[in-house]
């Protein structure tokens, strides 16, 4: 039972470029959720699925899409990569909002120069 | 979703217990109060969750007063490695969108 992963575990950008950051968690979870953490900052929602084929804007969803094709899977996907989404990327999964603890992944570190 | 207000940071020395007061005046009859623990470069995990009363398991404390309207964790006789971020969240089952502030650091020195 890995939980939830997140693959690269590091990557530099350059401005412009566009890459997906893949998530997969194996506790067939509904909710899954991307969250980006700047330095010395909490966490900030940037999307979140109900489930598979649903998902819907957090905090902070400009310059990035997502899409939910089967339960396991979350992508984050950056179009046009920007210096200020330099930061740490984190997938997390529930299997129940609120009440229920969410499990995260180790996160993406992305650099974009 | 309930705002919380926790502390910015905390210092203390290995061998004290460490509590944290988190603020959540608006609490929701329905809504949980969940702790995590981030660890520089990894991802937040969960510690302790709790309704009301006091929940411990072998990590933590949990204790929210009748209100409900704060919760304090209480992490027994810390060590260097208790050394991280802790998170306060509030929200019940309809809440999708937890909000993660900026949490309490906590240092703990020899």
């Amino acid at each position: 039972n890995a939980g939830v992963t997140q693959t690269p575990k590091f990557r530099i950008l350059k401005i412009g470029q566009s890459m997906t950051l893949q998530c997969t968690q194996d506790m067939n979870h509904n909710y899954m959720y991307w969250y980006r953490q700047d330095p010395g900052m909490g966490l900030k929602l940037i999307y979140y699925s109900v489930g598979a084929g649903i998902t819907d804007k957090g905090e902070v969803p400009n310059g990035y899409n997502v899409s939910r094709s089967t339960t396991e899977d979350f992508p984050l996907r950056l179009e046009l990569a920007a210096p200020s989404q330099t930061s740490v990327y984190f997938c997390a999964s529930t299997i129940q909002t609120g009440g229920q603890p969410q499990h995260f992944g180790d996160g993406t570190r992305l650099s974009i120069l | 979703l309930a705002k919380t207000t926790q502390p910015i940071s905390m210092d203390s020395y290995e061998g004290q217990e460490v509590n944290i007061t988190c603020s959540h005046n608006n609490i929701a009859t329905n809504d949980y109060i969940t702790w995590y623990q981030q660890f520089p470069s990894q991802g937040p995990r969960f510690i302790i969750q709790g309704y009301k009363t006091k929940v411990t398991n072998e990590v933590a404390s949990l204790f929210i007063p009748a209100d409900r309207k704060s919760s304090t964790l209480s992490l027994p006789r810390v060590s260097l490695s208790d050394t991280a971020v802790y998170y306060c969240l509030v929200g019940g089952t309809n809440d999708y969108k937890l909000s993660f502030g900026a949490g309490t650091t906590v240092t703990v020195r020899a």
